[in-house]
């Protein structure tokens, strides 16, 4: 069974510090893609990144990172130095041929 | 180019009338998929179509709600009766595969049943 587990309900910063979201992922497949998306307040589902399973490298884009970690089954999601305009709800998913699991969401609010 | 479409945007019906929602994928995607997402259950798959062929509606919660894609452009989701608890946003996402690996998605569609 396909499961995704974000942890964190909410997470409250000021502009300007960094952000972790955790996401804890389960599945007996040994070829898989992880994805997050972020719903900004407006409601759209925007995809940020996709890797799959024998890609463990980390990544950065602009203020975004992820660090990938199979031996933890963890795929989590840094913002740096964040902004207001980050508020939103991220979600980290897993995908299983056609089918994309969701975890709950993490609500980020980013005050000025 | 343009994206998902979706419409309405915004629905409020009352309990018993039927409700049908719809959608437009991107040209040249032949998947598309109807996701539900409520406070409670968060974002659920209800249904998957490849080449307009209904492949998974395992996710469709009972027999009040249908699908169908009567061709590559235009697909609906249709609620009757309509009942409050199928108060959600509904999206419609397209993919240019079979295996979904980059689903667009729509606006949604806010649906209240009052």
């Amino acid at each position: 069974a396909q499961k995704v587990t974000q942890a964190q309900t909410e997470i409250s910063v000021v502009e300007k510090e960094d952000v972790t979201l955790d996401c804890v992922y389960e599945t007996r497949d040994t070829t898989y893609y992880l994805f997050w998306y972020k719903q900004p307040p407006s409601g759209e589902l925007v995809f940020l990144i996709r890797r799959n399973s024998f890609d463990e490298q980390n990544e950065i884009s602009g203020r975004y990172s992820w660090n990938f970690q199979k031996s933890t089954s963890s795929f989590n999601f840094t913002i740096t130095a964040s902004q207001v305009v980050d508020s939103a709800v991220y979600f980290c998913a897993l995908l299983n041929d056609y089918k994309l699991s969701f975890g709950a969401g993490t609500t980020v609010t980013v005050r000025a | 180019d343009a994206g998902v479409i979706q419409s309405p945007r915004h629905e409020v019906t009352e309990m018993g009338q039927e409700v049908t929602l719809r959608c437009k994928p991107i040209s040249g995607h032949n998947s598309l998929f109807w996701y539900r997402q409520t406070m409670m259950r968060g974002l659920e798959l209800l249904i998957y179509f490849n080449n307009n062929v209904p492949i998974d509606d395992s996710g469709m919660p009972e027999d009040r709600f249908s699908a169908k894609m009567p061709n590559a452009s235009f697909s609906t989701l249709k609620i009757q009766p309509s009942e409050p608890r199928d108060s959600a946003v509904y999206f419609c996402a397209s993919s240019p595969g079979t295996r979904a690996l980059e689903q667009y998605f729509g606006p949604g569609t806010r649906l209240t049943v009052t």
